[in-house]
């Protein structure tokens, strides 16, 4: 069975990191670009950033630029979204998720900021 | 960015009956290379995350009800749900996969009447 299962979500000060983790099993994890996409409470989806299949290639929304770093452990099935100088409209549920190829979302992290 | 705007914002329809949501873009997403239009529809339910519905635009994933259906080209696009059934109650967004960012619709929620 497929799963996506994100980790490392908590609450953090304004200006604090965090590194969210997300364990793939049951597919061939390394075939496929991963994403992250976060959801505000109550609000809408916002796509955060995608890596490529090996880990070359990385993407990021204007609004995370410079602060986020997403990468990838092919041999752990593991991609992690390293964030920085975190800010209180960062807080949001942060969902893993292997999109629109054989499209599959992960449960979600609540990552919260605020003093 | 390419923006997505959905209309309306809610709409409420009796068991049964047709429910149409349209997504507007700011510009195409139509590729020349292979003309196909690069936009997406989710469906969220309470507490899940999205579940793809269709993609490329019209083209339903495995396991999609065919009620669900998707039209359009450039920048404009429909998602119909031909009898809405207790189930479909949700929010539903468009999503364009045409450059990066990646965007998505504001979304719009569709309850029973």
């Amino acid at each position: 069975e497929e799963q996506l299962v994100e980790s490392g979500g908590t609450l953090v000060q304004p200006g604090g990191s965090l590194r969210l983790s997300c364990a793939a099993s049951g597919f061939t994890f390394s075939r496929y670009w991963m994403h992250w996409v976060r959801q505000a409470p109550g609000k809408g989806l916002v796509w955060v950033s995608r890596i490529n299949n090996d880990g070359s290639t990385t993407e990021y929304a204007d609004s995370v630029k410079g602060r986020f770093t997403i990468s990838r452990d092919n041999a752990k099935n593991t991609v992690y979204l390293q964030m920085n100088s975190l800010r209180a409209e960062d807080t949001a549920v942060y969902y893993c998720v292997r999109m629109l190829d054989s499209d599959y979302w992960g449960q979600g992290t609540l990552v919260t900021v605020s003093s | 960015d390419i923006v997505l705007t959905q209309s309306p914002d809610s709409l409420a329809v009796s068991l049964g009956e047709r429910a149409a949501i349209n997504c507007k873009s700011s510009q195409s997403v139509l590729s020349r290379s292979n003309t196909k239009n690069s936009l997406a529809w989710y469906q969220q339910k309470p507490g899940q995350p999205p579940r793809l519905l269709i993609y490329g635009p019209s083209t339903r994933e495995t396991g999609v009800p065919d009620r669900f259906s998707g039209s359009g080209s450039g920048t404009d696009f429909t998602l119909t749900i031909s009898s809405l059934q207790a189930e479909d109650v949700a929010v539903y967004y468009c999503q364009q996969y045409y450059s990066i960012p990646w965007t998505f619709g504001q979304g719009t929620k569709v309850e029973i009447k």
